[in-house]
């Protein structure tokens, strides 16, 4: 059974860049049938896509955030990381990690694994 | 850029059927996936490529999806299924997320 596990500060100070990593056991990010997600979610529960990674180092942004984004993986820890810069208020949020099915074709099977995310405060 | 729009909320009895839209430009050409979440947890593949269940989901959880609307539909709704649902699918492999429905039942 596959299980993620976010980690993070819990509160950064705006204008500073958040870091967070995502630990994947029962299972391997070197898998090319997934592909690995950060997903948030606001206070008020709308929930947004922030991007993917693949095993390769391959990766795929939300254009509302791919100036501020950096997605990493590092196969040796079976992890994978997101970098957010120049925080703001906006990005007050619970962050979660996500695995996603990839078939052969490319075509995608919904986000089936999730971890139990981690709460960011943006302070001023 | 590409939104889905949800019914805020749904009420339901128990033992009947939940009905939850989810509307967006062209959705019918685009794989669309269903999130069960209940409070303090994370979200729940419930239904992914339209119409799919994942391995453990309840029958009673179905979809459907054409021309510009996806369907979530609960046949006999029960106590336990009263959660936030949000939808989601991809535009130009960019995942967008519905505005979410919460359903009650009572």
């Amino acid at each position: 059974q596959v299980q993620l596990q976010e980690s993070g500060p819990g509160l950064v100070k705006s204008s500073e860049t958040l870091s967070l990593t995502c630990t994947v056991s029962g299972g391997s990010v070197s898998n090319g049938d997934h592909y690995w997600n950060w997903i948030r979610q606001s206070p008020g529960k709308r929930l947004e896509w922030l991007g993917y990674i693949y095993y390769t180092g391959s990766t795929n942004y939300n254009p509302s955030l791919e100036s501020r984004c950096t997605m990493s993986v590092d196969t040796s820890k079976n992890q994978f990381s997101l970098s957010l810069t120049s925080v703001t208020a906006a990005d007050t949020a619970v962050y979660y990690c996500a695995r996603e099915v990839v078939g052969d074709d490319g075509s995608q099977f919904g986000f089936d694994v999730w971890g139990l995310g981690t709460a960011l405060t943006v302070s001023s | 850029s590409y939104e889905l729009t949800q019914p805020p909320s749904v009420f339901v009895s128990p033992g009947q059927t939940a009905t939850i839209t989810c509307s967006g430009d062209g959705l019918g050409r685009k794989y669309t996936s269903w999130y069960q979440q209940k409070p303090g947890e994370s979200p729940l593949l419930v239904i992914y490529q339209d119409r799919k269940r994942p391995s453990g989901i309840p029958e009673r959880f179905s979809g459907s999806n054409s021309g510009n609307t996806a369907t979530l539909t609960i046949s006999g709704t029960q106590p336990m299924d009263e959660a936030d649902y949000y939808c989601q699918a991809r535009d130009s492999r960019i995942a967008v997320f519905g505005t979410g429905t919460k359903v009650t039942v009572l």
